[in-house]
């Protein structure tokens, strides 16, 4: 049963709009989520973060939002610039368990 | 600074044989992950080690395993290796045991393991 999940396998978005990439999750003892982007032969590098006692975190063109009742989030590129164009992923964590990943959202930002 | 570093970065083996993975944490970084991503999903935890001690362990059968060094290294093997091996692994590390949100952890770039 997937813990975290990522409906859409791809999002293609225009230069200069806003990119909203969608994470649900099932598991209510979720402390903390975070996104990861990856880009082809690297790693997954971290990108943003949001305690589940937050509804907002915000860092400089990233904007992640929780909605605990909804068990929902989604982070917010703006403005969308080509080199943002990766896979991008929703992880979660409780206490000190590892991270659990959902399956990424391929971001295309078109020039 | 250096950050994770995994060898090799690309590996070809066959059915049944055992391989061997490397991961040097970020100085200072006492905890190290070890994670599986298949193709078209996300990365799949297989163990975590902290001070050298197993802290944990992911859905992985017993062909798996891992050890951490003195100086914090690691080791990922596996034995009698399958076609559904096939993956690339990779290995994060962090400051304190298990990431948390504000000391996340930190990936390296993997090692694309083939099964033949």
């Amino acid at each position: 049963d997937q813990q975290v999940k990522q409906n859409s396998p791809s999002l293609s978005v225009q230069e200069g709009r806003i990119s909203i990439l969608n994470c649900d999750y099932t598991n209510s003892m979720f402390d903390y989520f975070l996104w990861y982007k990856k880009y082809p032969a690297e790693g997954p590098t971290f990108l943003i973060s949001i305690s589940s006692i937050k509804d907002k975190n915000e860092d400089g063109r990233f904007t992640v939002f929780l909605n605990k009742s909804a068990k929902h989030l989604s982070l917010h590129i703006v403005p969308s610039q080509p080199g943002d164009s990766a896979v991008y992923f929703c992880a979660a964590i409780s206490g000190n368990t590892p991270l659990v990943f959902g399956k990424g959202t391929r971001l295309s930002v078109i020039a | 600074d250096a950050g994770v570093t995994q060898s090799p970065t690309h590996l070809i083996k066959t059915r049944g044989q055992h391989v061997t993975l490397r991961c040097s944490p970020i100085s200072g970084h006492k905890s190290v992950s070890w994670y599986q991503q298949v193709l078209g999903q996300g990365p799949q935890f297989i163990f975590q080690y902290y001070e050298k001690e197993e802290r944990g362990r992911g859905n992985f059968p017993d062909r798996f395993s891992a050890r951490q060094f003195p100086n914090y290294s690691s080791e990922l093997n596996v034995n009698a290796l399958l076609l559904g091996d096939s993956a690339l692994y990779l290995c994060a590390s962090s400051l304190v045991l298990g990431p948390t949100g504000n000391q996340p952890q930190h990936f390296g770039d993997g090692t694309r393991l083939s099964i033949l």
